[in-house]
């Protein structure tokens, strides 16, 4: 089965910081999601990786993913208030036939203070 | 944009009762997945539909059942609820099970078991 692990769960950091929050997970996938929820609210797509090595930006949002090593990283460059949430990982994992589902890691909380 | 519509957003019911959650697709998406999460928790799959034929099934009691229709709406169908299945339950939607294309998840509906 599956495992997604994200470390850390919880993140709380000063404005103007980098940091970085992983993703490992426990068997072969090409494919890596990441999403923001914020209290209450839908999951907002981040990023979509689809192949190793692939890194994607967006603002101060940069995602990478080694699928060699089962690893995703999610960078968070100059943290503001505004990006506050819980960040979630998720692996597309082949179940048989054509049917894939997605596996979510645990979230990391992130809070930016200022 | 059309996002993925939920409804109803809230739903408060009783023990042994039962509930009906509707979604709505993407137009032109022909992929429909339900995800549960709890409290505090990572959102967990439920069930999926491609083409309107079930896909793959995952930790969903047997108390609950879901279709997907010609339009390619789905319903998810709980009855003898416990309260335990108080949760925030997400529909989401893709173009294919297996493209790799991103997963737009719905706002999701707060279901509420007293």
């Amino acid at each position: 089965e599956l495992k997604v692990e994200q470390n850390p769960l919880f993140l709380s950091m000063q404005e103007g910081k980098n940091y970085t929050i992983y993703c490992n997970y426990s068997t072969t996938s090409d494919r890596l999601y990441w999403y923001r929820q914020d209290p209450g609210k839908s999951l907002e797509s981040l990023f979509v990786l689809l192949s190793n090595g692939a890194v994607k930006q967006e603002g101060r949002l940069m995602a990478s993913l080694d699928t060699k090593a089962r690893l995703s990283t999610l960078h968070i460059t100059a943290a503001v208030h505004d990006l506050s949430a819980t960040y979630f990982c998720a692996v597309d994992s082949f179940t048989g036939g054509s049917n894939y589902k997605l596996t979510f890691g645990k979230g990391t909380l992130l809070t930016v203070n200022p | 944009a059309a996002g993925v519509i939920q409804s109803p957003r809230h739903l408060i019911k009783e023990k042994r009762e039962t509930a009906t959650l509707k979604c709505y697709p993407i137009p032109r998406h022909d992929t429909v997945y339900w995800y549960q999460q709890g409290p505090g928790q990572d959102p967990q799959f439920l069930i999926s539909f491609y083409e309107k034929m079930q896909s793959d099934k995952g930790s969903i009691p047997d108390r609950f059942s879901a279709q997907q229709f010609s339009d390619y709406h789905s319903e998810l169908n709980m009855s003898s609820l416990e309260l335990g299945d108080s949760a925030l339950y997400f529909c989401a939607s893709s173009l294919g099970p297996h493209s790799g294309n991103t997963i737009y998840f719905g706002e999701g509906s707060w279901l509420t078991v007293v």
